[in-house]
């Protein structure tokens, strides 16, 4: 079956730094879907990216597919205090979205 | 608007006792309905999915199950909980297919099984 993977699993910042988490996928993706946790509360969507070599910006947040559609990033710019909390990717197959394996980001002020 | 009702959002149970978690959806109509688990500090574990009334797709074999009564209604259920139970578990809505829709979570049932 699919799998997504996603890294680092953790990752810990001075405020002000920048911090990028890598999701790999198994097979190709049609699209890919980005999802932010904060601590204590469900998953909320962030993008989605649909085609090859796409990049697209939200404020500090910039989210790259890859040209062969099979991974993708994303990379915060001078992190916040309020940007703690996890991302997941996910690859959307059929009815279903594989989640990645998350990255647990820890803003240190 | 559409909105995504999830309850109780906190719960303890003994082992051995029975489960019922209940997510509603408002504001839209024949939604693909999903259960996930989170375990603490992990990733999302599909459980179920659902594509209409009375439709069940399991994706990991175990003590629970799913059922969908109503087009908006999605109900996640034990006979007989287990330790390995406890858990985060999220109900979520998406519009069609997975490729053209991204999930909508409701705010989660925290349950503790002792």
């Amino acid at each position: 079956g699919q799998q997504v993977m996603q890294i680092p699993q953790y990752q810990h910042v001075q405020e002000g730094e920048d911090f990028t988490t890598y999701c790999n996928s198994s097979t190709t993706l049609s699209n890919i879907q980005w999802y932010k946790q904060r601590p204590g509360g469900h998953p909320v969507f962030l993008i989605q990216l649909v085609k090859s070599g796409e990049v697209k910006k939200q404020k500090r947040l910039t989210f790259q597919f890859g040209e062969a559609k099979k991974n993708s990033s994303l990379h915060i710019t001078a992190t916040q205090t309020t940007d703690v909390g996890t991302y997941f990717c996910a690859g959307p197959a059929g009815n279903q979205f594989y989640f990645g394996t998350g990255t647990s980001l820890t803003v240190i002020p | 608007s559409q909105t995504i009702h999830q309850w109780p959002a906190t719960l303890v149970q003994p082992v051995g006792s029975p489960l019922s978690l209940e997510c509603t959806v408002e504001g839209t109509s024949n939604p693909n309905l999903y259960w996930y688990r989170q375990a603490a500090g992990r990733g999302l574990q599909l459980l179920f999915y659902s594509v209409g009334i009375g439709q069940i797709s399991s994706e990991v074999p175990q003590n629970l199950s799913a059922s969908r009564p109503q087009d908006r209604q999605f109900i996640l259920s034990s006979k007989k909980l287990l330790l390995s139970d406890s858990g985060f578990y999220l109900c979520a809505w998406a519009q069609g297919q997975a490729r053209n829709s991204p999930l909508h979570f409701g705010n989660g049932t925290r349950l503790t099984v002792t």
